[in-house]
C-alpha cells in the first residue's frame, strides 16, 4: 500500500538555524499538508498546498515558515530561523482528488535546544 | 470555521469492558468526520471514517463510531477493549472552506485500559 514517507525521523537543531523537514506524499496525490503537534498537545494545522501554491495556511504558519515541492515527488517545509517553541512532531499529508482523508507519514520530531 | 470537542481528556477503563469516546463538532458546511489513533511516539492511524451513506462505520481493531447530525456527534465505541488499545485517539473533521479540507483534530482522548 503506498504511504507517506518523511525524513528526516528526528532532527536536533540549535535556536537559530534553519531547518528542512522532507516529505515524500503519495505519488499520485495532488492536494498536500504540513501538521504540528507540540508533546502532549493536539495535532495542529500549519498549511495546505495544491497547485504549487499555498491554499490555506493557519496563524501559527508566519514568515518563518516556508513550504515548496521542488519537483515533482518531495514536499518541504522550511523554518527559516528556529525558536525553542518551534520543537514539536511535524507531520505531513497528502491526499488525492476527492475530499477523502488525508494520509499521514510517521512525522519529524524536531528539537530545537 | 470547524472545530471539534472531545469530552473526556482522559478515559480509565478495564480490559474487556465496553468504552465510548464522546466527540462532537461544529460547522457551518458538511464535513467529513475521521478518528486516529495515535501510539506512543508514532504516527496517526486512520481508525475510521464518515464521508456519507450509513451513520453508523466500522473501522479497524474492532472500532465503530455514529455519525449523529441532529447532534453533531462522532462518538468512537468498542464493545470490549483489550490492553493493546491504550493510546491517544483523536477526532477529526475536514470540511471545504477554501477547497484545501484541512482537518481539523480535537485535543485527544487518552484510552487506559487496565488488567
Amino acid at each position: 500500500e503506498p504511504e507517506v514517507t518523511q525524513t528526516p525521523s528526528h532532527q536536533v537543531t540549535q535556536m537559530g538555524q534553519e531547518v528542512i523537514l522532507r516529505c515524500v506524499p503519495i505519488s499520485n496525490h495532488l492536494y498536500f499538508y504540513w501538521y504540528r503537534q507540540i508533546l502532549g498537545q493536539k495535532v495542529e494545522f500549519l498549511v495546505s498546498f495544491y497547485n504549487n501554491e499555498i491554499s490555506e495556511k493557519s496563524e501559527i504558519f508566519d514568515d518563518q515558515f516556508s513550504v515548496e515541492r521542488p519537483d515533482g515527488s518531495n514536499f518541504t517545509l522550511k523554518i527559516r530561523s528556529t525558536k525553542l517553541e518551534d520543537s514539536a512532531m511535524y507531520f505531513c499529508a497528502s491526499r488525492g482528488t476527492g475530499p477523502y482523508e488525508q494520509y499521514f507519514g510517521p512525522g519529524t520530531r524536531l528539537t530545537v535546544t | 470555521a470547524q472545530s471539534v470537542t472531545q469530552l473526556d481528556s482522559q478515559v480509565p477503563v478495564f480490559e474487556e469492558a465496553p468504552v465510548e469516546l464522546r466527540c462532537n463538532y461544529s460547522s457551518s458546511v458538511s464535513v467529513y468526520l475521521f478518528w486516529y489513533v495515535q501510539y506512543p511516539n508514532q504516527g496517526l492511524q486512520l481508525l475510521l471514517k464518515y464521508l456519507s451513506g450509513s451513520t453508523l462505520v466500522k473501522g479497524i481493531n474492532g472500532f465503530e463510531a455514529e455519525f449523529n447530525k441532529s447532534q453533531t456527534s462522532f462518538h468512537l465505541r468498542k464493545p470490549s477493549v483489550h490492553i493493546s488499545d491504550t493510546a491517544e485517539y483523536f477526532c477529526a473533521v475536514s470540511a471545504d472552506h477554501t477547497g484545501g479540507f484541512k482537518t481539523i483534530f480535537g485535543a485527544g482522548t487518552r484510552l487506559f485500559v487496565k488488567a
